[in-house]
């Protein structure tokens, strides 16, 4: 069973900042992971699937790299509606499995 | 523009049984496979089963395997989580999800409804 393991667990950004967010695979997905977005009290929305290609209606800024094992969401520069937990996904190994996420803070 | 809204969450005593409806609407539901997710409060996200567009196969998380049943009418564009035997720890919020039409195993998830809170009480 593949382990997704992000970090860090907590990033304390301004806005306007550039955000690195990482997720390593405890065995090669191949390029079959996604990022997904969730503000308190709302479900997740898709951002990025299969390592980098962005969902319908994602604004530009968001960005998705990598493959095998490590992976990285990269948001260029952070807006207020940015601050959230983002999650990764991995759907090439049996069973489909989330990570643990990572909160974007406002510092 | 695409809708999912799940119902019928609620308490329920340990071991009881409950059923969680999905109605889909502004897409072709019988095309897309469709998911069942789920968030225990302050935790992250799971995934817990997951049916083909016809109905015909089922995948399902080994933690819920024997005990949850999904299934699908899609003369209605609904989708149904029959959970039984439930424990203290499936306890969470359980999120209906639109599979991603894109090639590859398994799959991804671009539409989710709101949720619906299950508790399970000891």
């Amino acid at each position: 069973e593949i382990v997704l393991t992000q970090s860090p667990a907590t990033l304390s950004l301004s806005p306007g900042e550039r955000a690195t967010l990482s997720c390593r695979a405890s065995q090669s997905v191949s390029s079959y992971l996604a990022w997904y977005q969730q503000k308190p009290g709302q479900a997740p929305r898709l951002l990025i699937y299969d390592a980098s290609n962005r969902a319908t209606g994602i604004p530009a800024r968001f960005s998705g790299s990598g493959s095998g094992t490590d992976f990285t969401l990269t948001i260029r520069s952070l807006e207020p509606e940015d601050f959230a937990v983002y999650y990764c996904q991995q759907r090439g190994n049996w069973p489909l499995a989330f990570g643990q996420g990572t909160k974007v803070e406002i510092k | 523009e695409v809708q999912i809204l799940e119902s019928g969450g609620g308490l329920v005593q340990r071991g009881g049984s409950l059923r969680l409806s999905c109605v889909g609407s502004g897409f072709t539901f019988t095309k897309y496979a469709m998911s069942w997710v789920r968030q225990a409060p302050g935790k992250g996200l799971v995934w817990v089963s997951t049916i083909s567009g016809d109905g015909r196969t089922t995948y399902d998380a080994d933690s819920v395997k024997g005990r949850f049943t999904i299934s699908r009418d899609n003369s209605k564009s609904t989708l149904y989580l029959q959970m039984n035997s439930l424990r203290a720890d499936d306890t969470a919020v359980y999120y209906c999800a639109k599979v991603v039409l894109v090639p590859g195993p398994m799959w991804y998830f671009d539409n989710w409804g709101q949720g619906t809170l299950v508790t399970v009480s000891s």
